[in-house]
């Protein structure tokens, strides 16, 4: 049973315009959200991440936003850039302690020049 | 370069063998996961050590066992491996969070270690 869920394996994108990459979760005591990039033989790199008392956290070209409601978060990058091109892992824990963070599958971001 | 070292970055072996998965996390991390990611699938949890201590525990089969060394490095150990057990591992280090209260969950993973099971 997935508890967090990336419904999109790809996404293809445009330079210069919005990538929008989707999260769902069916676990309603998750309180923190977290974003993930992995390049090809890398390990995945933290990018950002969302506390369960914010609807909106933005980081340069990176916005999270959550609507607990729906159990939905998103990533906004823009722009889109070709160095952004690489497997982004949506993922959840029930705190901000460390706790086990509960992954995705991924998205695979293709920003095409 | 992360600061999280695994080793070896490939292996490959054959079904029925068994195999050490070594981990050395980031400098003054006490926190310690490992993660399997299989062909289409997201990271799986397997096992959590904290300052040499079990704290969590996953998805690891019986045949998979893990322990965390005084000098914090940890080891992944893989036996009677089978064909489907062919995945990346992922060790992954955090902060201490009586330390970092808040973001201690904020893993650094390492580039993982390649295993071929043939």
């Amino acid at each position: 049973d997935q508890q967090v869920k990336q419904n999109s394996p790809s996404l293809s994108v445009q330079e210069g315009r919005i990538s929008i990459l989707n999260c769902d979760y069916t676990n309603s005591m998750f309180d923190y959200f977290l974003w993930y990039k992995k390049y090809p033989a890398e390990g995945p790199t933290f990018l950002i991440s969302i506390s369960s008392i914010k609807d909106k956290n933005e980081d340069g070209r990176f916005t999270v936003f959550l609507n607990k409601s729906a159990k939905h978060l998103s990533l906004h990058i823009v722009p889109s850039q070709p160095g952004d091109s690489a497997v982004y892992f949506c993922a959840a824990s029930l705190d901000s302690g460390n706790t086990p963070l509960v992954f995705g599958k991924g998205t695979r971001l293709s920003v095409i020049a | 370069d992360s600061g999280v070292t695994q080793t070896p970055k490939h292996l490959i072996t054959a079904t029925g063998q068994r195999v050490t998965l070594r981990c050395s996390p980031r400098s003054g991390d006490l926190s310690v996961y490992w993660y399997q990611q299989s062909l289409d699938q997201g990271l799986q949890f397997l096992i959590q050590y904290y300052n040499g201590e079990e704290r969590a525990k996953g998805n690891i089969l019986e045949r998979f066992s893990a322990q965390q060394f005084p000098d914090l490095h940890s080891e992944l150990n893989l036996s009677s491996l089978e064909l489907g057990d062919s995945a990346l591992y992922f060790c992954a280090s955090s902060v201490d969070p009586e330390e970092k209260p808040s973001g201690a969950n904020v893993l650094t993973f390492g580039a993982g270690s390649r295993l071929t099971v043939l």
